[in-house]
């Protein structure tokens, strides 16, 4: 079973700022098979990014994803209000697991 | 649009068995692979099992919390994804979302098991 570690657990940012979330695989992950979905409070998780870097339809393009192997990273350039949320990454390629979460709250 | 609801969640006893199902629209469901993830109050997300679309063989892949106790199932002609579960713990108190692998997600039904 692959492992995902989310890190930071929580991200405390001011609105405008850049967000780096990383997500680290106990091996290593197809780049095809990389996910990071977004979800707040009282919702569904909604698809941000899929194959490492492709953006979901309707994803603004502050939202972007890079990395292979085992590192992974979601980056949002500029916060907007509506990005405080839980963000969590995805594997699809052995078998299914989701990391643990990032939380990006406001400072 | 894609479309995905679930149905079937509800208070249920230690040991006993539900059934979730999923009605899905909006897409080429029979060429999906589908999945059930569940999420506990309070916690993250948690990968409960998927099947792939009948093309790639059809099968089943679950995780091991709930392996030999819930079984994933697929009525192409109905567009329907099942989620049988038995055999119940408290520890299965949790929403549980039907999504396409990966992408779009259903509005969860709850499943409480609590005497």
């Amino acid at each position: 079973e692959i492992v995902l570690t989310q890190s930071p657990g929580t991200l405390s940012l001011s609105p405008g700022e850049r967000a780096t979330l990383s997500c680290r695989a106990s091996q290593s992950v197809s780049s095809s098979y990389l996910a990071w979905y977004q979800q707040k409070p009282a919702q569904a998780p909604r698809l941000l990014i899929y194959a490492t870097s492709s953006r979901a339809t309707g994803i603004p393009d502050r939202f972007s994803g890079s990395g292979s192997g085992t590192d992974f990273i979601l980056t949002i350039s500029r916060l907007e209000p509506e990005d405080f949320a839980v963000y969590y990454c995805q594997q699809y390629g052995s078998s299914l697991t989701f990391g643990g979460g990032t939380k990006v709250e406001i400072k | 649009e894609v479309q995905l609801e679930e149905s079937g969640g509800g208070l249920v006893k230690p040991g006993g068995s539900l059934r979730l199902s999923c009605a899905a629209s909006g897409f080429l469901f029979s060429n999906a692979w589908m999945s059930w993830v569940r999420q506990a109050p309070g916690k993250g997300l948690e990968w409960v099992g998927h099947i792939k679309r009948k093309t790639d063989g059809g099968t089943t892949d679950y995780a091991a919390p709930v392996k030999g106790r819930f079984t994933i199932s697929r009525d192409d002609s109905k567009d329907t994804l099942y989620l049988q579960m038995n055999s119940l713990k408290s520890e299965d108190t949790a929403v549980y979302y039907c999504t396409t692998v990966p992408g779009d997600w259903g509005q969860g039904t709850l499943v409480t098991v609590s005497s």
